[in-house]
């Protein structure tokens, strides 16, 4: 089945600065690859997803990239603010599939 | 628009015992989903309803069982609790039946086994 790594697990930048987080998938039938922000004593959110057939996809503050060849994406967040502080979790799915694989999240701390 | 809502939100068991959690998906969505989401982890799928059939199972045993109702509310069951059996349930509803339509995710329960 699917496995699919996320680095780092905590990360903490200043009001401002850039956050970068990257996740490796192993299935190479994976095409679905969202991304979800859980803030504290909530379920995750749908923040920004991407599909196979493109590389990049960017909303506001907020970019992933994919790599199928290397089997890796990235989420980008630029401008931090306090708020974007929360656990992030990357997951992949196979087109067709009824489920979702996430990684292992992480935790953001964005520094007033 | 009414979201996930998920009862109880906390509870407490004791190994053997069994826990029945209950979600009311989003209006208009016709699928749900659960993951056990273990402190610190990712979540991990337990398995999917669709217009009340069960649609895909992750890698859990048959002592986790779930039901849909006719207006797609849900109910996750789990039998002879086990003490790793601890941890936040989530729901999540859809319009999608596969896995690449948005995920709404309820708030959880939050399971402890003593």
């Amino acid at each position: 089945g699917e496995n699919v790594e996320q680095h780092p697990s905590t990360l903490s930048v200043q009001e401002g600065d850039s956050a970068v987080i990257k996740c490796t998938y192993s299935d190479s039938a994976s095409n679905y690859f969202p991304w979800y922000k859980q803030e504290l004593g909530k379920g995750p959110q749908l923040i920004i997803d991407i599909r196979s057939n493109v590389g990049e996809k960017k909303d506001q503050r907020i970019a992933v990239t994919l790599n199928k060849t290397a089997k890796h994406f990235s989420l980008h967040i630029t401008e931090t603010q306090p708020e974007d502080s929360a656990v992030y979790f990357c997951a992949a799915s196979e087109s067709g599939a009824n489920n979702l694989f996430f990684g292992t999240g992480t935790r953001l701390t964005v520094i007033p | 628009e009414t979201g996930v809502t998920q009862s109880p939100t906390h509870l407490i068991k004791t190994r053997g015992q069994q826990v029945t959690l209950r979600c009311s998906s989003q209006s208009g969505h016709n699928t749900v989903s659960w993951y056990q989401q273990a402190l610190g982890q990712g979540p991990q799928f337990i398995f999917q309803y669709y217009r009340e059939e069960e649609n895909g199972r992750g890698n859990f045993p048959p002592r986790f069982s779930g039901l849909q109702f006719p207006n797609y509310s849900s109910e996750l069951n789990v039998n002879a609790l086990e003490l790793d059996d601890s941890a936040l349930y989530l729901c999540a509803s859809s319009n999608a039946r596969g896995g690449h339509g948005e995920l709404f995710f309820g708030e959880g329960s939050r399971l402890t086994v003593l």
